[in-house]
């Protein structure tokens, strides 16, 4: 199986712009969650799409945003970017089997977001 | 206090030591434990995971795991040079939905 693309790989703004982010998760998982990395906060959660629909959120303002589509595919939007937003944008998608989530996260590569 | 901590390293060993990485985690309601490699630069790749208290060998790697003092351990043998890397420890509370990472302990192995 392919594993977890996100495009683009590396994208420079500037302050104020906006930014949106895809990822495409392995074949067969329905759940995708976004991670910000940053070297002084590490691996942090962002929010975790299921069905098309938002199921958990991390400690992030209302800036930052997802969505999902029935292809399971998702992306993420950031809005009114702040030089504080430059950090690799993680993906992981999941299996869903039924009603049960299973708790193995495969990344994708990730896009590295550079804000000036 | 984080959710999960890891030892903060950096960690350095020779090759062909055994490398020992540790993790604690606070949430009671996890189940299940993750170790995740990462190389500068790239995005974090699955080791191992464990679910149940004891021992889980996979080749090099021995992940520990004692929920009763909540602690998860990754054992590397015969360290290579290519082990060296950002370890990630994660915790999966599958009720919750949530899964925590700790901040990593980046391992050096000396040729």
């Amino acid at each position: 199986k392919a594993g977890v693309t996100q495009t683009p790989r590396y994208l420079i703004k500037t302050r104020g712009q906006q930014v949106t982010l895809s990822c495409s998760p392995i074949s067969g998982h329905r759940s995708v969650s976004w991670y910000q990395q940053t070297p002084g906060q590490g691996l942090q959660f962002l929010f975790e799409y299921f069905s098309e629909t938002q199921r958990n959120k991390g400690n992030f303002p209302g800036r930052f945003s997802g969505r999902q589509f029935s292809n399971s595919r998702s992306e993420m939007n950031v809005s009114t970017l702040e030089l504080g937003d430059s950090a690799l944008y993680l993906c992981a998608s999941k299996e869903v089997a039924g009603v049960r989530f299973t708790d193995t996260q495969y990344f994708g590569p990730g896009t590295r977001l550079t804000v000036l | 206090q984080k959710e999960v901590e890891q030892n903060s390293g950096p960690l350095s060993v020779p090759e062909g030591a055994i490398a020992s990485l540790n993790c604690t985690y606070s949430d009671r309601g996890s189940q299940s434990f993750f170790w995740y490699r990462q190389y500068s630069g790239k995005s974090p790749e699955l080791i191992m995971f464990i679910y149940s208290n004891g021992d889980k060998e996979d080749g090099r790697f021995t992940a520990q795991l004692n929920k009763a003092s909540q602690y998860v351990s990754l054992l590397i043998r015969d360290s290579q040079p290519s082990d060296s890397a950002t370890y990630l420890c994660a915790a999966s509370n599958t009720n919750a939905g949530k899964s925590t990472f700790g901040d990593g302990t980046t391992l050096t192995v000396k040729p």
